[in-house]
């Protein structure tokens, strides 16, 4: 079964300029997950998707931050205009659909590096 | 919201056993989860555990105690393979995980 796949895997930018992110979920998870990682700390989550809607985006910075999931499947993160503080590993996770009692467990992507100068 | 506690380090030598404990404090709790993650990669499952006890899973198991809002990773016969970060994770009631800011293990020949 092949994993969640992100691009770029690195991204190097200045202050002010936009980036995006791009993740396909493993196939059949009707959920993903955007999240942040600063280095030293755990993962943040910024934005979660069921399907193409949006249910919690509560700790996503919306005056720079946006994501959509057009077509329930693959997903992008946008920053414009970045800042120094956005540099971190953006770390897309995808999780099945529940079973029952059985939670579920989520799936990482291999994340991607961003470096804000 | 959650407040998840962790250690920062732990170091040990290869073989012997590192307990890495988690402490939270949670306004909703579904589970707890632990996850590996060597540095540069993605978090990797290890373990969930909804229930009170022990759940042993070859060289690792997890303790909760939800009474105690506490949770520990028991790591046996450390190989050189198993430095990296653990991160401890609670689901609240509305599965949203919170993570821990990660327990780095080194292990020393």
């Amino acid at each position: 079964e092949a994993g969640v796949a992100q691009s770029p895997r690195y991204k190097i930018i200045e202050k002010r300029q936009s980036v995006a992110f791009w993740c396909n979920p493993i196939s059949g998870h009707a959920t993903l997950y955007w999240y942040q990682q600063i280095l030293g700390q755990g993962p943040k989550l910024l934005i979660q998707f069921q399907n193409n809607g949006v249910v919690d985006d509560s700790q996503l910075p919306k005056d720079r931050f946006s994501a959509e999931r057009l077509k329930g499947v693959d997903s992008t993160l946008k920053i414009q205009p970045a800042k120094l503080e956005d540099s971190a590993v953006y770390l897309c996770a995808s999780s099945p659909p529940g079973q029952g009692h059985l939670v579920e467990t989520q799936y990482f992507g291999p994340g991607t590096r961003l470096l804000v100068l | 919201g959650q407040n998840i506690d962790q250690p920062t380090e732990m170091t040990a030598t290869e073989g012997a056993i590192v307990q890495i404990n988690c402490t939270y404090q949670t306004s909703g709790f579904n589970g707890l989860f632990w996850y590996q993650q060597h540095a540069g990669e993605a978090p990797t499952f290890l373990s969930y555990n909804v229930l009170d006890g022990l759940e042993e899973k070859g060289r690792f198991s997890s303790f909760l105690s939800r009474s105690k809002g506490y949770s520990y990773l028991l790591l046996k016969e450390l190989q050189m393979k198993d430095s990296a970060s653990y991160l401890c994770a609670v689901l609240s009631n509305d599965y949203k995980l919170s993570f821990g800011a990660g327990t780095t293990v080194t292990v020393r020949a």
